[in-house]
């Protein structure tokens, strides 16, 4: 089965650089989503690593070490917008998702 | 505009009522998913149709019935529900899995 790890809750300021760990154990391994969620709405997908590195978009930056299960989401230039849920989640087979608990970043000014 | 349309957007229903919650998609996605999310708990993975056909039943009660009357529809079907079944569900679909999901705004449901 799947299991993943994020840390609850995190704050921070306007403008500083934030990262968000992902910690995840699967049977098998077919790539790692990150997801956006303001409160009430619905998760919007802002990356997917399946290789080890780092990927780079724009202000968010995600990272994957698949020998270590591990990812991270970097945001930078933090801004109010930034305040919302971030979701980690895996394949678990075929096209299912398991996702973890998600992490709810609050950016003070 | 997510791609994904879900109707209504909030409901509130008595423990003795019978409704439904509708999804659309016109992405031209293969698969349909149908999650539920509580109030500081992980995303939980209710039904998976791929291709029309119910691929998935994560052990959901059988007051919770979905229906999916072709590749862009999705509906759930809900009967005799509990005050622990308010919460956001959300309805997604997929074409590969290296795209992800597309979700819905999902529709927030509150039983009295």
């Amino acid at each position: 089965g799947q299991n993943i790890d994020q840390p609850t809750e995190m704050t921070a300021t306007e403008g500083a650089i934030v990262q968000i760990n992902c910690t995840y154990q699967t049977s098998g391994f077919n790539g790692l989503f990150w997801y956006q969620q303001h409160a009430g709405e619905a998760p919007t997908f802002l990356s997917y690593n399946v290789l080890d590195g780092l990927e780079e978009k724009g202000r968010f930056s995600s990272f994957l070490s698949r020998s270590k299960g591990y990812s991270y989401l970097l945001l930078k230039e933090l801004q109010m917008k930034d305040s919302a849920s971030y979701l980690c989640a895996v394949p678990n087979y075929g096209q299912n998702f398991v996702f973890g608990p998600g992490t709810r970043l609050s950016v003070l000014p | 505009e997510t791609g994904v349309t879900q109707t209504p957007r909030h409901l509130v229903m008595g423990m003795t009522n019978k409704k439904s919650l509708k999804c659309e998609q016109h992405l031209g996605h293969n698969a349909m998913y149908w999650y539920k999310q509580s109030a500081k708990k992980p995303l939980e993975l209710m039904f998976v149709y791929s291709l029309e056909e119910r691929v998935e039943n994560n052990s959901v009660p059988s007051r919770f019935s979905p229906e999916c009357p072709n590749s862009s529809h999705l509906f759930l079907h809900l009967h005799t529900l509990q005050p622990e079944d308010s919460a956001l569900y959300l309805c997604a679909s997929s074409q590969e899995t290296f795209y992800g999901y597309t979700f819905g705004s999902g529709t927030r449901l509150t039983v009295v």
